[in-house]
């Protein structure tokens, strides 16, 4: 199972873009790059997802170099609501699933 | 539309004593997932079912840990004997079905469990 290392914590201020990379060193063939966002009291919930290059949907946008081992979160213009822990996981398949493997995550903080 | 449910929202109990925490995955959905989330940690993985049947049982801590599913929907996560260490958010997601090598199906969480183990 691939392991992913992300920043323990940022700090942001409204308006600003914020840039969150994961280095995922040992991405299989396989495995698809996602990002899970997560507030206080809530369960984690789905942003963005991709194999190679770029993706952007109207949360977020993921690059992803071409070698694949590392992944870059950017969220255009934060809010105060973006203040959440991000988790960037690998997809594992085993058994036809996914079982998703979280890390600590990293907990962004947007200032006024 | 509906999305997924855990009941109780907060479970207070003592060491010792059995819980039961219930999940109600998303219509549906057959694959549904157990996570335990300790204060301030990620998500640890517990159980995976698919179906009624649970292919991967490798994240449960101890024997103390089961679970079950019935009708393809509702879910059990029964703790016997709990202790301190257990108290923990404990987290069900359910997604829509099997994965291929090549695709990837979003997990859609509930809002989980608190569980307090005095």
């Amino acid at each position: 199972l691939a392991k992913t290392t992300q920043p323990i914590s940022m700090d942001s201020y409204e308006g600003q873009e914020v840039n969150i990379t994961c280095s995922h060193n040992n991405i299989a063939t396989n495995d698809y790059i996602t990002w899970y966002q997560q507030f206080p009291s809530q369960g984690p919930r789905f942003i963005i997802q991709g194999y190679k290059t770029k993706v952007t949907n109207e949360v977020a946008s993921l690059f992803i170099p071409a070698d694949r081992k590392s992944s870059t979160l950017s969220l255009p213009r934060v809010s105060l609501s973006d203040t959440a822990v991000y988790y960037c996981l690998v997809g594992a398949f085993s058994g036809g699933y996914n079982k998703l493997i979280f890390g600590a995550g990293t907990r962004l903080a947007v200032h006024p | 539309g509906a999305g997924v449910s855990q009941s109780p929202s907060n479970k207070v109990t003592e060491k010792g004593k059995d819980v039961e925490l219930r999940c109600d995955p998303i219509s549906g959905h057959t694959a549904l997932y157990w996570y335990r989330q300790r204060l301030g940690q990620g998500l640890e993985f517990l159980i995976y079912f698919q179906g009624n049947s649970a292919p991967d049982k490798s994240g449960l801590p101890s024997d103390r840990f089961s679970a079950e599913r019935t009708g393809e929907s509702v879910s059990t996560l029964t703790i016997q004997r709990t202790q301190q260490e257990d108290s923990a958010v404990y987290l069900c997601a359910s997604s829509p079905g099997l994965a291929d090598a090549f695709s990837y199906n979003e997990q859609f969480f509930g809002p989980g469990t608190r569980l307090t183990v005095l």
